[in-house]
């Protein structure tokens, strides 16, 4: 288990579909992280797990996307009726308690809504 | 409300070249937490540095040093005798929770280094 894994690395949907990601964290992490960047842009905070439970969700965080996290390890992050404006690269990191050189990163699954 | 600033969209050097990538950032919490990333073009965000509010010692750590500045809300970071594997998008970030459990990023500096 070398790091953060996503995915797919690339989704291309058409608008109106739904879409479906996943992370799979470094194994002994117990939080995990959602977020998006918009090209050009920072990362923006989406949602954050700690094991199994949500326990922050942003504003950005609209009623058509939800995240899961079932048992603890892998989550997955659904797009339901995508919008162009959902196009950005979704990034996942994981850390463990009383980590304190911040989370570990995948490399992101670029969602395209054409 | 927080927010980062880093003012340099893109900065060109060539190799061997010393560079200061800029952050500023507003919070009204007295304990957070300061971070630098690095993205490179393969996506990841890779973690350079966590400093925390009441640590304004600089650090340095092999070609890279930080000046921590609180009296001017300024994180900037220094890359001396750059080079081309230094090529990268650099963010700096800002949490007031432990361990930065939600980010605020700035939105980046575009760095090219030329051979």
């Amino acid at each position: 288990d070398t790091g953060v894994s996503q995915n797919p690395r690339h989704k291309i949907t058409k608008r109106g579909q739904n879409v479906t990601f996943r992370c799979d964290p470094i194994s002994e992490h117990n939080r995990l992280y959602w977020y998006r960047q918009t090209l050009g842009q920072g990362p923006e905070f989406l949602t954050y797990f700690q094991n199994e439970a949500q326990l922050e969700k942003s504003r950005l965080l609209s009623d058509r996307f939800s995240a899961e996290r079932p048992k603890g390890s892998f989550s997955t992050l659904e797009i339901q009726r995508t919008e162009q404006g959902d196009s950005a690269m979704y990034l996942c990191a994981s850390s463990s308690v009383g980590q304190r050189y911040g989370y570990t990163f995948g490399s992101g699954t670029r969602l395209t809504v054409v | 409300a927080q927010k980062v600033t880093q003012a340099q969209t893109e900065i060109s050097v060539v190799e061997k070249e010393d560079v200061t990538l800029d952050c500023v950032y507003e919070t009204r919490d007295t304990t957070y937490y300061l971070f630098w990333y690095k993205q490179p073009p393969s996506g990841e965000l890779v973690f350079l540095i966590r400093r925390n509010s009441f640590d304004e010692q600089n650090e340095i750590s092999g070609r890279y040093s930080w000046n921590f500045q609180k009296s001017t809300s300024s994180f900037n970071f220094t890359i001396t005798a750059s080079q081309v594997v230094d090529s990268a998008v650099y963010f700096c970030a800002l949490s007031e929770k432990d361990y930065g459990q939600n980010f605020v990023f700035g939105p980046g500096t575009r760095l090219s280094v030329l051979p």
